[in-house]
């Protein structure tokens, strides 16, 4: 069975200041890993994702993740924070066995940028 | 290229009626998949069609919950009769097949929420 921990359901930091959200997972196999984000009256936008190629994984407006095998985690990180970049994250683990590859989901963690 | 549609946005019906979501998948797109996410939970998968086939419905919490895909296009998603438990925003996912380098990526619909009254 998979499984994902994001640490800290609220997280705030001042605009410029660097973001780190964390994600844990458990998988009984190699997973694939994802970050998705909503903005506040939208759907769910994929930031970016690993799927056993580089273990840095460079993604949309400015994010970057590591995978970390040892570590079983994905934190998501930003250098500078934009007020833009208020929203909710979750972070989500899948593989590609039975043929789904249904997500499994963390329960989100929201980050409010102060000005 | 459109992206996932859903249908509707938003929808409050009372304690033992009917309603009916709907979601377009992006054009070409195989795999089409249901989650919801109850409030203050985390967003849960539902079920999963491959064409007009349900791969995997594992995650259908009971029989209230039916799902159809006619023709392999779009997807509904029907709640008989709904109860106060069922509210929340229900997500629609769609993937081309499983491989390449956009092997598993889903592309998720705006949701509708639902409320139970």
């Amino acid at each position: 069975a998979q499984s994902v921990t994001q640490l800290g359901s609220h997280v705030s930091v001042s605009e410029g200041a660097l973001v780190l959200l964390r994600c844990n997972y458990s998988s009984s196999v190699p997973p694939y890993l994802f970050w998705y984000v909503q903005y506040p009256n939208q759907g769910l936008q994929l930031l970016l994702k690993y799927t056993s190629a580089a273990t840095l994984v460079k993604g949309i407006n400015g994010f970057e993740a590591e995978f970390k095998k040892s570590e079983t985690s994905f934190h998501l990180t930003k250098p500078s924070a934009h007020m833009s970049d208020a929203a909710e994250y979750f972070c989500a683990v899948s593989y590609s066995g039975a043929g789904s590859y249904q997500l499994t989901f963390g329960k989100g963690t929201k980050l409010s940028v102060i000005p | 290229e459109a992206g996932v549609t859903q249908f509707p946005s938003h929808s409050v019906i009372e304690k033992g009626q009917t309603v009916t979501l709907r979601c377009d998948p992006i054009s070409g797109h195989d795999n089409l998949y249901w989650y919801r996410r109850v409030m203050g939970k985390e967003i849960k998968f539902l079920l999963h069609f491959v064409k007009e086939s349900k791969q995997d419905e594992s995650g259908m919490p009971n029989n209230r919950f039916l799902a159809e895909r006619t023709g392999g296009t779009y997807s509904t998603l029907k709640v008989q009769p709904a109860e106060l438990e069922d509210s929340g925003v229900y997500f629609c996912a769609s993937s081309q097949e499983a491989s390449g380098l956009d092997r598993g990526t889903q592309y998720f619909g705006p949701g509708t929420r639902l409320t139970v009254l």
